[in-house]
């Protein structure tokens, strides 16, 4: 089966700028992680959603950052206006169930 | 506070021997403990899932072992091969919440 699929690979903006990263997850998973890694640390998780429904969204910074998943597949997560602290890798995963996560391989932000 | 703690210091062995990688937690009461393996410019691949009332779980040349009383895990690879060097992270599944929290992960290098 196909792997959680995320776009772009890499991106690079001026402070201020917005951003959007793209998700596609494993078909027949209905709950998709959004987490964001920095260098050297494990994945944070920013927002959690079961179908439509954002289930856990309580580490997501709310005042820049949103996400949405249109008809319980795939999702997108924006920040805006992008900060200096935002550059990392900013993680899609997706599972069948509570157990096993299957991560995409990331979206390389760098903000300038 | 709540803590994982995995080595920072990179694990440097022959091939051929047994790589031991250690996990510790502090203040979480986890479901579940997974392993996790990361190589660069991908994102993390699930390897084992161990339960809070399992003491060891095998997957071929991989082993892990889990001591709640200690709130400790280790990670076994045996025969090590060059082509297991790569960061392993390990993360607590929280029950109630199902939130996956990863510790900061440990660098392997398997040297020929």
């Amino acid at each position: 089966e196909a792997g959680v699929v995320q776009s772009p690979r890499y991106k690079i903006i001026e402070k201020k700028q917005p951003v959007a990263f793209w998700c596609n997850p494993i078909s027949g998973h209905n709950t998709l992680y959004w987490y964001r890694q920095n260098l050297g640390q494990g994945p944070e998780l920013l927002i959690r959603y079961e179908n439509e429904e954002a289930v856990d969204d309580s580490q997501l910074p709310k005042d820049r950052f949103s996400a949405e998943r249109l008809k319980g597949v795939d999702s997108t997560l924006k920040i805006q206006p992008a900060e200096l602290g935002d550059s990392a890798v900013y993680l899609c995963a997706s599972s069948r169930d509570a157990e096993t996560q299957y991560f995409g391989p990331g979206t390389r932000l760098l903000v300038l | 506070s709540q803590k994982i703690e995995q080595n920072s210091e990179a694990l440097n062995i022959q091939e051929g021997k047994t790589a031991t990688l250690t996990c510790n937690y502090t203040n979480y009461s986890p479901a579940y403990l997974q392993w996790y393996r990361q190589d660069p410019g991908r994102g993390p691949v699930f390897l084992l899932l161990i339960r809070e009332n399992e003491k060891e779980k095998r997957k071929e040349r991989l082993k892990v072992t889990f001591d709640t009383t200690l709130k400790q895990s280790l990670f076994h690879i045996t025969a090590s091969q060059p082509a297991d060097s790569a960061t392993y992270l390990c993360a607590l599944l929280m029950d109630s919440s199902y939130k996956l929290i990863f510790g900061s992960g440990t660098r392997l290098l398997v040297r020929p």
